[in-house]
């Protein structure tokens, strides 16, 4: 299995604080991903990083921002968490481009915003 | 526009019966198509990837898919299911640019 933790695995918090998810890979892959999965909705991505203080927006990034300063780091930030953001947030990694190559996914945190 | 469509929500099967999970996308060119399998509380994992070349191609667990470029389809089959197949199947479409889009899942519940 690949090197990919997620930290933390379950959250609960509250409307309007700040909350960031980690993802730490020790496969050296330039590539990171996060995901969103909702029901009825499949994996969306959020953001992606192509490489250390490298990131660039997908499908539904409104809301967040991620920050990557180390190769095995990968953060995601959620200034101001709102109900709408309760969902299971996965981690992926690849080692090129993600869109022709095989994404190894973390293990998943479930993001509860009451 | 939805990339990727899985039209199967759910999908019951009895073990040992053959598997046909649907897959169509939308791209005006060929793009890079993808099976993944989610077993409960887990991550991700690739079955199988097409990219060019033979249209019939084999994955892991012993599950095959076809492209099929007329009907614009990538379906997922197994000639005989086993019960640790009980799982949820993303299909996905990969476009240049660094686009992927996943479909929303079939869940395959398998009956002994």
């Amino acid at each position: 299995d690949a090197g990919i933790t997620q930290s933390p695995r379950h959250k609960v918090t509250e409307t309007g604080t700040p909350v960031t998810l980690r993802c730490h890979q020790t496969e050296n892959h330039r590539y990171m991903y996060w995901y969103r999965q909702d029901p009825g909705h499949g994996l969306r991505l959020i953001h992606y990083s192509y490489g250390v203080k490298d990131t660039d927006k997908g499908e539904v990034s409104d809301g967040y921002s991620v920050s990557r300063s180390k190769t095995e780091d990968f953060l995601l930030t959620l200034e101001s968490a709102t109900s709408s953001q309760t969902s299971v947030y996965f981690c992926a990694i690849s080692e090129s481009q993600g869109w022709l190559d095989e994404q190894y996914f973390g293990p998943g945190t479930r993001l509860t915003v009451t | 526009a939805q990339s990727v469509t899985q039209p199967d929500i759910h999908i019951t099967v009895s073990e040992g019966a053959s598997l046909e999970l649907r897959c169509n996308y939308s791209y005006g060119a060929t793009p890079y198509l993808f099976w993944y399998v989610q077993s409960p509380g887990q991550g991700l994992q690739l079955l199988l990837k097409y990219f060019s070349g033979d249209t019939l191609v084999q994955g892991i667990k012993g599950f095959e898919a076809e492209f099929k470029r007329s009907q614009s389809s990538f379906n997922l089959r197994k000639p005989s299911v086993h019960w640790s197949d009980a799982a949820e199947y993303f299909c996905a479409v990969g476009k240049t640019g660094n686009q992927f889009y996943f479909g929303t899942g079939t869940s395959l519940t398998v009956i002994p």
